[in-house]
């Protein structure tokens, strides 16, 4: 079975600095993994993702985000965060090898303090 | 292109009575997932179509809850009858057919269910 880990329910970080939010997963293979985000009353939007290649992926409003096969981990980072980076940051992870589904972290609290 | 879109946004109803969530993914999208988040908890998957046929539906919590997707479009999710720990917020999603597991999904702005 595959799971993810968020191990923060909330990071606060202040506008301006690099901000990070952390990630890690199990699968029994390969991994796909992904980023989204949820704004207030807004739906789950794509971020970026890891297929294959290189580790350090790039994604939407300047976000990147590492893979990291030994540590089997995929935080997502910024450097230099902005207030309207506020938001609920999920990670979600499916087994190359098995059925379509994502399965989800649950959720960090990202706030941008100004 | 529009999104996928998902009725109604908000939904009150007491235990016992029954409710119907609608999504409508994005245009020639063949798959189509319903996930749900419960009491801020982690998202859970519940079933995925193919087109007009469930792929799996092995997230799907009872026998209460019954999803069809007629004609392969739009999909509709139906608890009957609702329970207060259905209470939560409904995700829709879909992606490209042919999607061997590299595809992002795209998702709805969600249901918010709540059973008193």
């Amino acid at each position: 079975a595959q799971s993810v880990a968020q191990p923060e329910d909330q990071v606060n970080v202040a506008e301006g600095n690099p901000l990070t939010v952390k990630c890690t997963y199990s699968v029994s293979g390969n991994p796909y993994l992904f980023w989204y985000v949820q704004y207030p009353n807004r739906g789950l939007q794509f971020l970026l993702k890891y297929i294959t290649g290189d580790n350090l992926v790039k994604g939407s409003y300047g976000f990147e985000a590492e893979f990291n096969k030994s540590q089997t981990s995929f935080h997502l980072k910024k450097p230099s965060a902005l207030v309207s980076d506020s938001a609920l940051y999920f990670c979600a992870v499916r087994d190359k090898g098995s059925a379509r589904q994502l399965t989800f972290g649950s959720g960090t609290q990202l706030t941008v303090l100004p | 292109e529009a999104g996928v879109t998902q009725f109604p946004s908000h939904s009150v109803i007491e235990k016992g009575q029954t409710v119907t969530l609608r999504c409508d993914p994005i245009s020639g999208h063949d798959n189509l997932y319903w996930y749900r988040r419960v009491m801020g908890k982690e998202i859970k998957f519940l079933l995925h179509f193919v087109k007009e046929s469930k792929q799996d539906e092995s997230g799907m919590p009872n026998n209460r809850f019954l999803a069809e997707r007629t004609g392969g479009t739009y999909s509709t999710l139906k608890v009957q009858p609702a329970e207060l720990e259905d209470s939560g917020v409904y995700f829709c999603a879909s992606s490209q057919g042919g999607d061997r597991g590299n595809t992002e999904a795209f998702f709805g702005q969600g249901t918010r269910l709540t059973v008193v």
